[in-house]
């Protein structure tokens, strides 16, 4: 099962890019890498999900290395309500190990 | 509001009781999964449905969880004598069918306390 591993925290300003990395060592060939943002008392709201190289929307992008043991959220100029908890999500439900394992999140702090 | 909706949105129970929580998802959507969430700690995955069939449950926390979608909509997730350690956020996320994996929307979450 991939074990997904995040920083703690991180502080940015506004108007910064923040980079924030999942490290997911033992990653299966099927699972999918997805990053969701969790406000307090709220479910998480997805963000982006790739599977291997560069995938871009309009809030963000993922980063994934050729060996997929990481992946990079990327957010550009972040403002103050970009404040949240992001998880990375690792997982597969094609296989007989259906899985989905989230990482414990890396709290943003978002300063003016 | 056509996003995932929960009921309760909190529950307060004693110890050895039953609970029941119920989850609807986007109307649309044939996936439906069930979370766990602890202070701090990212969503723990507990089982998932396509349609009306639980195709993994073996993540269940023990057998006194159990998770129904009678007629492919909505679901049920029921805890039998709630222990203190059950006390935690029930989240409930759907998905349209389709990829292996693809987009969860997430409900609002069931707070439990368990006395």
């Amino acid at each position: 099962l991939a074990k997904t591993t995040q920083p703690i925290s991180m502080d940015s300003y506004e108007g910064q890019e923040v980079n924030i990395t999942c490290s997911h060592n033992n990653i299966a060939t099927n699972d999918y890498i997805t990053w969701y943002q969790q406000f307090p008392s709220q479910g998480p709201r997805f963000i982006i999900q790739g599977y291997k190289t560069k995938v871009t929307n309009e809030v963000a992008s993922l980063f994934i290395p050729a060996d997929r043991k990481s992946s990079t959220l990327s957010l550009p100029r972040v403002s103050l309500s970009d404040t949240a908890v992001y998880y990375c999500l690792v997982g597969d439900l094609s296989g007989s190990a259906r899985q989905l394992t989230f990482g414990s999140g890396t709290q943003l702090t978002v300063l003016p | 509001d056509t996003g995932v909706s929960q009921n309760p949105r909190h529950k307060i129970t004693k110890r050895g009781q039953n609970v029941t929580f119920r989850c609807d998802p986007i109307s649309e959507h044939n996936r439906l999964y069930w979370y766990r969430q602890t202070l701090g700690q990212g969503p723990e995955f507990l089982t998932y449905f396509q349609n009306e069939a639980q195709l993994e449950k073996s993540r269940l926390l023990s057998d006194r969880f159990s998770a129904e979608r009678p007629k492919g909509s909505f679901s049920t997730l029921e805890i039998q004598r709630t222990e203190q350690g059950d006390s935690a956020m029930y989240l409930c996320a759907s998905s349209p069918g389709g990829m292996a994996y693809n987009e969860q929307f997430f409900g609002p979450g069931t707070r439990l306390t368990v006395l």
